[in-house]
């Protein structure tokens, strides 16, 4: 059962911010939001998490609406080797699995 | 410091076979887990290994087992093969600092059933 909801495609400039919303309107007082991506042929890599404040980290940033019922990663300045898969997921802490959905494709352009 | 390291790279099998796959978590980790991911589709979370015991376990039928050794390492076995097996398997680990939230995954094992 799909608990987060991603467009399935965006593209994105060279240098500019890309922004990846993530929809999560059934999500729990428990339930943490996490982005992965999987760049072409490489497993998925982490990149952030967060309970309901907005958090930053050496590769993105995470948006958490008040009502906790969406979020959106910002990548500041994207380059080409961001373009990806990415993967929004929401899980308790106790939850050792990650239930990826489909993702959304990331294709930055020069 | 070696990341997770899966082997082999890749290996075709045949209908009804058997085949083991081999992870190393990384360095400092003790607790591994095992996706399948199919083409053009999201990892699916097969299970977890924690003190050498299956912690959880997805949606996937018995003809697909594990084991964690001392070390650390993990095999996941797969019986009686089908075509729908196809897929690539990625193990993934974490460790006591990391907790269960970052998962460092390995480059996967790509396996072929004809």
């Amino acid at each position: 059962d799909a608990k987060t909801t991603q467009p399935t495609s965006m593209d994105c400039a060279e240098g500019r911010a890309a922004n990846l919303p993530c929809n999560h309107s059934t999500i729990s007082g428990n339930e943490y939001v996490y982005w992965y991506r999987q760049i072409h042929s490489q497993g998925p890599q982490y990149i952030i998490h967060g309970l309901k404040n907005n958090e930053t980290n050496e590769m993105a940033s995470l948006i958490i609406t008040e009502d906790r019922k969406s979020s959106t990663l910002i990548l500041p300045h994207a380059t080409l080797r961001d373009t990806a898969v990415y993967y929004c997921i929401v899980r308790t802490s106790n939850d050792y699995k990650l239930s990826f959905g489909a993702g959304t494709t990331v294709t930055v352009r020069a | 410091d070696a990341g997770v390291t899966q082997s082999p790279t890749h290996l075709i099998k045949t209908r009804g076979q058997q085949v083991t796959l081999r992870c190393s978590p990384k360095s400092g980790h003790d607790t591994v887990s095992w996706y399948q991911q199919a083409l053009g589709q999201g990892p699916q979370f097969i299970f977890q290994y924690y003190e050498e015991e299956e912690r959880q376990r997805g949606n996937f039928p018995d003809r697909f087992s594990g084991h964690q050794f001392p070390n650390y390492s993990s095999e996941l076995n797969v019986n009686a093969l089908l075509l729908g097996d196809s897929a690539l398997y990625l193990c993934a680990s974490s460790g006591p600092r990391t907790g269960t939230y970052e998962q460092y995954f390995g480059p996967g094992t790509r396996l072929t059933v004809t």
